[in-house]
């Protein structure tokens, strides 16, 4: 699977959109961009997932460049309840026992 | 989305007793199973794959006669850590995948006195 990188933490105003950058410059044709955070003490929660067309569920946007090197994730209106750390992970989908393999991720502050 | 669940949520047990976590699909079938851990202020870490009705496949480092997997069945695989050390205790996580995105469960806090 393609390494990402992240910035290791952020912080966004109570309110306002978060932006979460990614790079995945070794990304492959066949693999996915996923994002999901972990609230301590929780397990990680999917948030979203795309090839190379953005997509944009309840939760998020995700916005992939057209070269597909690196995604952003765009939670709209940050609320407190979002501070989390946010993984973004790429992984092709062609093989049911492929796994995620988390890096380091972003730890977003949401700030009031 | 789906659900995976586990159970227990939070264990403390002695140190030289075995602990088993049970990891279940609430709504799809998973022919695949995942065991995480992970330890404070880090990330998670594959610990192995679990196959339903075969061996699991352990990451490298990973001792399989000490951490056992049994996966009897589409929706449930458990995890049994054997003669549990202070230096097991952490926070145990399972993942199943449906045909497309990769569930988490709730995750276990194992604490070895």
């Amino acid at each position: 699977d393609a390494k990402t990188t992240q910035p290791p933490s952020m912080d966004c105003a109570e309110g306002r959109a978060a932006n979460l950058p990614c790079n995945h410059s070794t990304i492959s044709g066949n693999e996915y961009v996923y994002w999901y955070r972990q609230i301590h003490s929780q397990g990680p929660q999917y948030i979203i997932h795309g090839l190379k067309n953005n997509e944009t569920n309840e939760m998020a946007s995700l916005i992939i460049t057209e070269d597909r090197k690196s995604s952003t994730l765009i939670l709209p209106h940050a609320t407190l309840r979002d501070t989390a750390v946010y993984y973004c992970i790429v992984r092709a989908n062609n093989n049911a026992g492929n796994m995620l393999t988390f890096g380091g991720g972003t730890r977003l502050m949401v700030k009031p | 989305g789906a659900v995976v669940s586990q159970h227990p949520s939070r264990v403390i047990c002695k140190s030289g007793t075995s602990v088993k976590i049970e990891c279940r699909s609430l709504d799809f079938q998973a022919t695949t199973m995942f065991w995480y851990r992970q330890f404070p202020k880090q990330s998670l870490m594959l610990m192995a794959t679990s196959n339903e009705g075969s061996k699991a496949t352990y990451e490298q480092g990973v001792e399989k006669d000490k951490f056992l997997i049994n996966h009897a069945s589409l929706t449930l695989s458990t995890l049994t850590v054997t003669s549990a050390h202070p230096e097991d205790s952490s926070f145990y996580i399972c993942s199943a995948r449906d045909p497309h995105t990769q569930y988490f469960g709730p995750g276990t806090r194992l604490t070895v006195l």
